[in-house]
């Protein structure tokens, strides 16, 4: 069984922290995707990263996939209040099959 | 971009009822769509597979006679949680794969949240 572990699991810092969220696995996944999610709704895609070593920016999220793809980090700068919410990893196993972490609920104070 | 819905949004019921949820691809055919559980403050477990025309592919330790997966067509699958008891109550969403560019994109609905009483 592939299992993906999140850390932190909560976290609630104050508008203009930087943070990161880490996605960690003893299994190597084809690639890895991030998602975030609003209370009462479904998941939406942030990224998809492929190729170990890979780095994406959004705006002010940057997401980086381990050299050996079993693990990746989320990294938010200045965050905002609009950044909170359920952030989730995802590892593809497979061709389709999703495999996802605990989640980290993100909260940002004012 | 790619949109699914679910119907009901919310629904509450009996003990011993079933309840069908209805998972929809409306702009484009999706091949393949999957049914996961979410519990509160906790992540998706993917509950199953379906395939266009052919049988689920249930995981391990989810009751394929419990819950009933029908994928009748392009647009559409069925989710029906049989004979339901209050520990069946979550929030269960379905996504759904397709084909063209984002073939690889799985597209989540916006769920469906179930209470049993």
């Amino acid at each position: 069984t592939q299992l993906l572990e999140q850390s932190p699991q909560f976290l609630s810092i104050q508008e203009g922290e930087n943070l990161t969220v880490y996605c960690n696995s003893s299994s190597v996944f084809s690639s890895l995707q991030w998602y975030r999610q609003e209370p009462g709704e479904g998941p939406v895609l942030l990224v998809t990263v492929v190729t170990g070593g890979e780095v994406k920016k959004l705006k002010r999220l940057t997401f980086q996939f381990g050299d050996a793809r079993k693990d990746s980090s989320l990294h938010i700068t200045a965050a905002q209040p609009g950044d909170t919410g359920l952030y989730l990893c995802a590892g593809v196993v497979g061709a389709q099959k999703l495999v996802f972490g605990q989640g980290t609920r993100l909260t940002i104070n004012p | 971009g790619a949109v699914v819905s679910q119907h009901p949004s919310r629904v509450i019921c009996k003990s011993g009822t079933s309840v069908k949820i209805e998972c929809r691809s409306l702009d484009f055919q999706a091949t393949t769509m999957f049914w996961y559980r979410q519990f509160p403050k906790q992540s998706l477990m993917l509950m199953a597979t379906s395939n266009e025309g052919s049988k689920a592919t249930y995981e391990q330790g989810v009751e394929k006679d419990k819950f009933l997966i029908n994928h009748a067509s392009l647009t559409l699958s069925t989710l029906t949680v049989t004979s339901a008891h209050p520990e069946d109550s979550s929030f269960y969403i379905c996504s759904a794969k397709g084909q063209g560019p984002s073939y690889n994109e799985q597209f989540f609905g916006p769920g469906t949240r179930l209470t049993v009483l």
